[in-house]
C-alpha cells in the first residue's frame, strides 16, 4: 500500500490561531480524504479532497472552518481555522488506492491540542 | 445518508477464545464493507473487508460475513492472542458520492493471557 506521512505529528495551539495539517502520499492517488477523530471516538469524515477542484465537505463541515487544499496527486494540507478547544482532535487524511476501488489506508493521524 | 451500528462496544475474551463483533448497516446500496484495527496511539489498519458480491471471506484467523438482506455484517477472531487487544471499527461506503466511509462506533476488544 501506499506509504503515507501527516505533518505535524502533534501541536499544542492557542484557541483563536489555525494549524495547517499536511498529508504527503509516496504515489499519485485520485482520492484523499480527511477525517476526525475525537478523544475515544470513531472516525468522522470532514471532506474529500479533489485535485484541481474544490473539496467536498460533509454535513457539519464548512470550507471556512476546514479549508482544504489539493494541489497534486500526492499532496493535501487541511487547515482547523480559529481554534476553540472542542477542535482537540486528531486528524487523520486516508487515500484510496487506485488498484483496488474503495479500499482506503489512513496516515499516522496529527494530534492536535488547543487550549 | 448511511448509518452503522456496531456491538459490542467492549468485548473482553481469554486467550485462545473466539471473538465476533456484529455491524448492521442502513443503506441497502451499500456494496463495500472494510474492517480496521486501531492499536492505542496508531492509526486505523485496514484487516479485511468484503464486498458485496460474496458472503463471505476469510484471512488466517480473521473472517467476515455479510448478510445483504438483513444489512449486517460481522468479524471473527478465532484463536484470539494478547496482540489482538485493540479498537475494531466496522465501515460501510455511504451514499454521498466517491468511496466515502461512515463508521461504526467501534469496539474495545481486550485479550486476556
Amino acid at each position: 500500500s501506499a506509504v503515507i506521512s501527516q505533518k505535524p505529528s502533534r501541536d499544542i495551539c492557542q484557541r483563536g490561531t489555525s494549524l495547517t495539517i499536511q498529508c504527503q502520499v509516496d504515489s499519485q492517488v485520485t482520492m484523499m480524504f480527511w477525517y476526525r477523530q475525537q478523544p475515544g471516538q470513531s472516525l468522522t469524515l470532514i471532506a474529500t479532497a479533489n485535485q484541481g477542484s474544490e473539496a467536498t465537505y460533509e454535513s457539519g463541515f464548512v470550507i471556512d472552518k476546514f479549508p482544504i487544499s489539493r494541489p497534486n496527486l500526492t499532496f493535501s494540507t487541511l487547515t482547523v481555522s480559529n481554534m476553540s478547544p472542542e477542535d482537540s482532535s486528531i486528524y487523520l487524511c486516508s487515500v484510496e488506492e487506485g488498484t483496488r476501488a474503495d479500499t482506503q489506508y489512513f496516515g499516522p493521524g496529527t494530534r492536535l491540542t488547543v487550549l | 445518508g448511511e448509518n452503522v451500528e456496531q456491538h459490542p462496544s467492549t468485548l473482553s475474551v481469554q486467550e485462545g477464545d473466539s471473538a465476533v463483533i456484529k455491524c448492521t448497516y442502513s443503506d441497502s446500496a451499500s456494496n463495500y464493507f472494510p474492517w480496521y484495527k486501531q492499536e492505542l496511539g496508531k492509526r486505523p489498519q485496514l484487516i479485511i473487508d468484503i464486498r458485496s458480491n460474496v458472503g463471505e471471506k476469510k484471512d488466517q484467523r480473521i473472517a467476515v460475513t455479510l448478510n445483504k438482506t438483513a444489512k449486517h455484517f460481522s468479524l471473527h477472531i478465532t484463536e484470539t492472542q494478547p496482540e489482538d487487544s485493540a479498537v475494531y471499527f466496522c465501515a460501510a461506503i455511504g451514499n454521498s458520492g466517491y468511496s466515502t466511509l461512515t463508521f461504526g462506533k467501534g469496539t474495545m476488544l481486550l485479550v486476556s493471557p
